[in-house]
């Protein structure tokens, strides 16, 4: 039972415009939601966060918003640049579950030229 | 630099073989992860460890064991009874607390001869 979903495997944008990578949960006790990005051959490195005491989290280009009411987020990157290629992980954990960080399957982006 | 270094980069088992994974952190963090990837799943968690001497089973355990002796180590041994251990193996650490960002190492991948 996935807990974590990112139902698109992948994503094309061009370069320049808005990338909208969304991710659902299941479980209303995650608290706090990250997310991930991941180049090939390399381990994830944090992007950026949100708690649920916030609808809206922005840094720089990255923008997450949280819809708790839907169990859902997405991440908006714009504009958009090649450098962003990479696979984005959403993840979710609860305050009082301690060190149990749930994440999803991942979703590829290709920014083009 | 502070980083967390994994190695090998690719590891051959054989069957009927143990193998470990050397995971080290020098981030003073006491929270230590290991996850592992398959392809079109998410991270999933193996075991964690929030101090030494002491880890926690996570939710695919089975096949897998670990030890905590040291804070800044944390080593995988994928053992015999893991029947399909081919996979990406990627270690984390963090401070103690529930929504702490994770830091990954660049991972080991696992093929089995």
């Amino acid at each position: 039972d996935q807990q974590v979903k990112q139902n698109s495997p992948s994503l094309s944008v061009q370069e320049g415009r808005i990338s909208i990578l969304n991710c659902d949960y299941t479980n209303s006790m995650f608290d706090y939601f990250l997310w991930y990005k991941k180049y090939p051959a390399e381990g994830p490195t944090f992007l950026i966060s949100i708690s649920s005491i916030k609808d809206k989290n922005e840094d720089g280009r990255f923008t997450v918003f949280l819809n708790k009411s839907a169990k859902h987020l997405s991440l908006h990157i714009v504009p958009s640049q090649p450098g962003d290629s990479a696979v984005y992980f959403c993840a979710a954990s609860e305050a009082t579950g301690g060190f149990k960080t749930i994440f999803g399957a991942g979703t590829r982006l290709f920014v083009k030229a | 630099d502070g980083g967390i270094t994994q190695s090998p980069k690719y590891l051959f088992r054989k069957e009927g073989q143990n193998v470990t994974l050397s995971c080290e952190q020098n981030l003073n963090h006491d929270a230590m992860y290991w996850y592992r990837q398959d392809p079109g799943q998410g991270l999933r968690l193996i075991y964690y460890s929030q101090i030494v001497n002491d880890f926690q089973k996570g939710d695919i355990a089975e096949g897998y064991s670990v030890s905590r002796e040291k804070k800044e180590s944390f080593p995988l041994t994928v053992t015999s009874a893991q029947k399909n251990p081919t996979a990406f193996y990627l270690c984390a650490s963090s401070i103690v607390g529930g929504w702490e960002t994770q830091y990954f190492g660049p991972g080991t991948r696992l093929l089995v001869l």
